[in-house]
């Protein structure tokens, strides 16, 4: 059974940081691109970034272009997601998400609330 | 790196079919047929019903089905029931490699 498993999120203030990390089982890991997707309160499915099954190619949405980074570790089976400069408009529930195109298989997601 | 449109709403009765539209451009739906569609119930994850703009994965009834008509995805549901109460939002793979989601649908049972 695959199972995606999302931490690292909370409370954080304006212009910090926060490393969201994603434990993947049940699949063989690095054979898939892997996906971050985040929802703000009250409003749809917004895609973050993503990541080739090797790392060497990462896409990000332009909102986060430059303050997000997406890495994997392939030998820990783990997703991660550094989130740097954070504002409010990042407050979200943080989903990790297997494949590139077609996600079958999401976490639970994460909390992340950035406020002061 | 704009949402694709779809309708805020859409609404029926159990037994009738309904269609959510999903509007893009020639950069993203009208260019490659890498369409999906999710269905999300309050506080839950997103589950994917239809992937490569018609096809269903394993377990997903076959009273969903999806194609694809320029720049525009739709997803039919047949049979309407109870349970298909919930948000429906498309997605495509875009020309800059990238993915967008559209701006979701509720679908509501009356």
């Amino acid at each position: 059974e695959v199972q995606l498993v999302e931490s690292g999120g909370g409370l954080v203030q304006p212009g910090g940081s926060l490393r969201l990390s994603c434990a993947a089982s049940g699949f063989t890991f690095s054979s898939y691109w892997m996906s971050w997707v985040r929802q703000a309160p009250g409003k749809g499915l917004e895609w973050v970034a993503n990541i080739k099954q090797d790392g060497s190619e990462k896409y990000y949405v332009d909102s986060v272009k430059g303050r997000f980074t997406i890495s994997r570790d392939n030998a820990k089976n783990s997703l991660y997601l550094q989130m740097d400069s954070l504002t409010a408009e990042d407050t979200a529930v943080y989903y990790c998400a297997r494949d590139r195109v077609a996600a079958a298989d999401w976490g639970q997601g994460t909390l992340v609330t950035v406020s002061s | 790196q704009s949402a694709l449109t779809q309708p805020a709403s859409v609404s029926g009765s159990p037994g009738q079919s309904i269609t959510i539209s999903c509007t893009g451009t020639s950069s993203d739906v009208g260019t490659y047929n890498y369409v999906s569609w999710y269905q999300q119930h309050p506080g839950k994850a997103p589950k994917l019903m239809i992937y490569e703009v018609s096809n269903r994965p394993s377990g997903v009834s076959n009273r969903f089905s999806g194609s694809k008509s320029g720049n525009t995805a739709s997803l039919t549901i047949s049979g309407l029931q109870a349970e298909d109460e919930a948000d429906y939002y498309c997605s495509s793979y875009t020309r800059s490699s990238t993915l967008v989601f559209g701006t979701g649908t509720k679908v509501t049972v009356l």
